[in-house]
């Protein structure tokens, strides 16, 4: 089954900075969604993206699509130690399949 | 708080147990997810129920059976589970439209249930 491929598995970075973390899918997409996760809890929605915008905001976060590329990606401005957790794509094929996602830890 | 309720939030079993996870939505959605989490792995769409039909089952051993007696409860039963099941299970709910084709929408997930299967 079709599903985003998250990039890279794990990031490191200081509070204050920026995170990005990038997606890959394979077919054509109506729509991509961002979730989070905080260790062994359920998952969060943050933003859906559909296939017709580029770019879009949602407080701190920015996710643009670049379908020509397959590609998406999550900014995370002025990062928080609170931010630390898994940060997963989604992709849809009669219902949403998930990457392995990105692991990432702010550190004060 | 979801919306979406998983009892129990976590469960050690034998392999030859019986046991049920439940999952209940409050959002009024009508559709419900199983999914399982195993480490390194990505999350892995078990069943799909859309007005309580079950429209999906991901090649799922038997040995896992879903239940969806109304659209706002989910349970996944289990019997003679294997140590690699051990996982966690996670029941999600969204608001779908009918027809083939129509898109999931926005996901809401439980909190999941931990299983360990010894």
């Amino acid at each position: 089954s079709q599903q985003g491929e998250e990039d890279p598995q794990a990031l490191s970075i200081q509070e204050g900075e920026n995170a990005t973390m990038n997606c890959s899918y394979k077919t054509s997409i109506n729509n991509l969604q961002w979730y989070r996760q905080n260790s062994g809890r359920g998952l969060v929605h943050l933003i859906l993206i559909r296939s017709n915008e580029r770019e879009k905001h949602s407080g701190r976060l920015r996710v643009t699509l670049d379908t020509s590329k397959k590609s998406s990606s999550l900014l995370i401005t002025a990062s928080r130690a609170a931010d630390t957790a898994s940060y997963f794509c989604a992709t849809e094929e009669y219902a949403l399949n998930f990457g392995k996602g990105t692991s990432l830890l702010v550190t004060p | 708080e979801t919306g979406v309720t998983q009892t129990p939030r976590h469960l050690v079993m034998g392999m030859t147990n019986k046991k049920s996870l439940k999952c209940e939505q409050h959002l009024g959605h009508n559709a419900m997810y199983w999914y399982k989490q195993s480490a390194k792995k990505p999350l892995e769409l078990m069943f799909v129920y859309n007005f309580k039909e079950q429209t999906e089952n991901n090649s799922v051993p038997s040995r896992f059976s879903p239940e969806c007696p109304n659209s706002s409860h989910l349970f996944l039963h289990l019997h003679t589970l294997q140590p690699e099941d051990s996982a966690l299970y996670l029941c999600a709910s969204s608001r779908r439209a009918q027809g083939q084709g129509a898109n999931t929408g926005e996901l809401f997930f439980g909190e999941g249930s931990r299983l360990t299967v010894l």
